[in-house]
């Protein structure tokens, strides 16, 4: 079945440390997205990349980093520039412009 | 600035008591305007697209509703399985090329 899966579901970092969140899709869609979801707060824009080899800050970039290498999969790395870095994160894909999105089941990330 | 603005927060409903949760928004030109329905700790699932000002999708005891300056989400005799957190997200024409979501209603149902 065609999907976005991201992983892990749940992770847990150090102060000073740098993770990476997965995200992988078999949907051969061009866009991906990465969203940042805290209580109260919505869904925020980290990046998003409409094609391979290129991506755009989005409203919360700070702290954050992306590369799509490839169409199927676009890895968010949160830095230890992030200070508050405990968030659900959200991927997403879609066709393009127009068009809804795909997301996956997310991750929790906390600071421990 | 492109805004989009949920309302209620949070809505308590008794089994069978229908009700509509809102959205409007201000953008620049419409493309879109998408519902989607998170359960708590997923991912949000896909419920309806609307493009044009008058139209109408529906889904089970759902409806969604669209004019030029909001959408309403109807629901008609909700069960306690519909309990979850609806999101509203509008694609603008002339900004950007993400999804601006609005923060949400938080729907539970009693039996």
């Amino acid at each position: 079945d065609g999907g976005i899966t991201q992983s892990p579901k749940y992770l847990f970092r150090k102060e000073g440390q740098n993770v990476t969140l997965s995200c992988e899709q078999n949907l051969n869609h061009d866009a991906m997205y990465w969203y940042r979801q805290d209580p109260g707060q919505g869904l925020r824009l980290i990046y998003y990349s409409q094609i391979v080899n290129d991506f755009q800050k989005g409203d919360i970039a700070e702290g954050y980093s992306v590369s799509r290498e490839k169409k199927e999969s676009f890895p968010l790395t949160v830095t230890s520039a992030q200070k508050n870095p405990t968030a659900f994160y959200l991927c997403a894909s879609s066709p393009g412009q127009g068009f809804g999105y795909t997301f996956g089941s997310g991750t929790r990330l906390t600071v421990v | 600035e492109d805004q989009v603005t949920q309302s209620p927060e949070a809505l308590r409903l008794q089994e069978g008591e229908s009700s509509s949760l809102n959205c409007s928004y201000t953008v620049s030109g419409l493309r879109g305007l998408f519902w989607y329905r998170q359960d708590p700790g997923k991912g949000p699932e896909f419920l309806f697209t609307l493009y044009s000002a008058g139209e109408e999708k529906e889904k089970e005891r759902l409806k969604a509703t669209l004019t030029k300056k909001e959408s309403f989400l109807h629901i008609t005799a909700p069960k306690p399985e519909d309990s979850a957190t609806y999101l509203c997200a509008v694609d603008p024409r002339n900004s950007g090329y993400a999804l601006n979501f609005g923060k949400g209603t938080s729907l539970l149902v009693t039996p």
